[in-house]
């Protein structure tokens, strides 16, 4: 079964950091870029990153651009997103995603399988 | 950025009825880059479609996407009660960012 499990949320202080991962099981992991993308309390989704099956090319969105970094480890099959300098707008459930190909940006691509998400919560 | 605008922002139809969610873009990009989403309370969203028009596994026949250029709908023909639920369109385009759209919330009587 194809799955992705997210970890790694918690409540922390306005400037401080967070690593969340994201383990994937099922499918080959290298063959697949992945994203992540948040749901702050009540709102809509907005895409936060993205990183292709090799690992080469990362994205983000301009609202974490500087602050976040996004890896993954194919010996793992596992994918990080390293949130440093957060703030209280960054206080969302953030959910990993997998891509049908393994380039970002592919025609006919989409976020096939999502794992259940974990809350961050940024506040004093 | 590439903005998309969903509407209506509430649809509250009967059972069996057809529902039509729009899309539309800021500016126009190619339909293969044109996803629709599934999310109930408490759930991480499901994928519905890709490409604008391309059922993804497992998802049932009554929903269908279309259009082109900035305006994209999703069709759900013959509405079940387990259809509630808040509907995103997203442009996966040729370059950064990806957006979605602000969601419909498609309530069944």
């Amino acid at each position: 079964e194809v799955q992705l499990l997210e970890s790694g949320g918690g409540l922390v202080q306005p400037g401080g950091s967070l690593r969340l991962s994201c383990a994937a099981s099922g499918f080959t992991f290298s063959s697949h870029a992945m994203n992540w993308v948040r749901q702050a309390p009540g709102k809509g989704l907005e895409w936060v990153s993205g990183i292709s099956g090799s690992g080469g090319r990362t994205d983000y969105a301009d609202s974490v651009k500087g602050r976040f970094t996004m890896s993954r480890d194919k010996s793992k099959n596992t994918m990080f997103l390293q949130m440093n300098s957060l703030r209280a707008e960054d206080t969302a459930v953030y959910y990993c995603a997998k891509s049908q190909y393994q380039l970002l940006y592919t025609t006919d691509d989409a976020f096939d399988i999502w794992g259940q998400g974990t809350m961050v919560t940024v506040s004093s | 950025e590439i903005v998309l605008t969903q509407s209506p922002g509430t649809l509250s139809l009967s059972p069996g009825e057809r529902a039509t969610l729009s899309c539309r873009a800021s500016q126009s990009f190619s339909s293969s880059y044109l996803a629709w989403y599934q999310q109930k309370p408490g759930q991480a969203p499901r994928l519905l479609i890709y490409g604008a028009s391309s059922r993804a596994a497992g998802i049932p026949d009554r929903f269908s996407g279309s259009g082109s250029g900035t305006d994209f709908t999703l069709t759900i023909s013959r509405l079940e009660p387990e259809d509630s639920a808040v509907y995103y369109c997203q442009q996966y385009g040729s370059s950064p960012p990806l957006t979605f759209g602000g969601g419909t919330k498609v309530e069944i009587k």
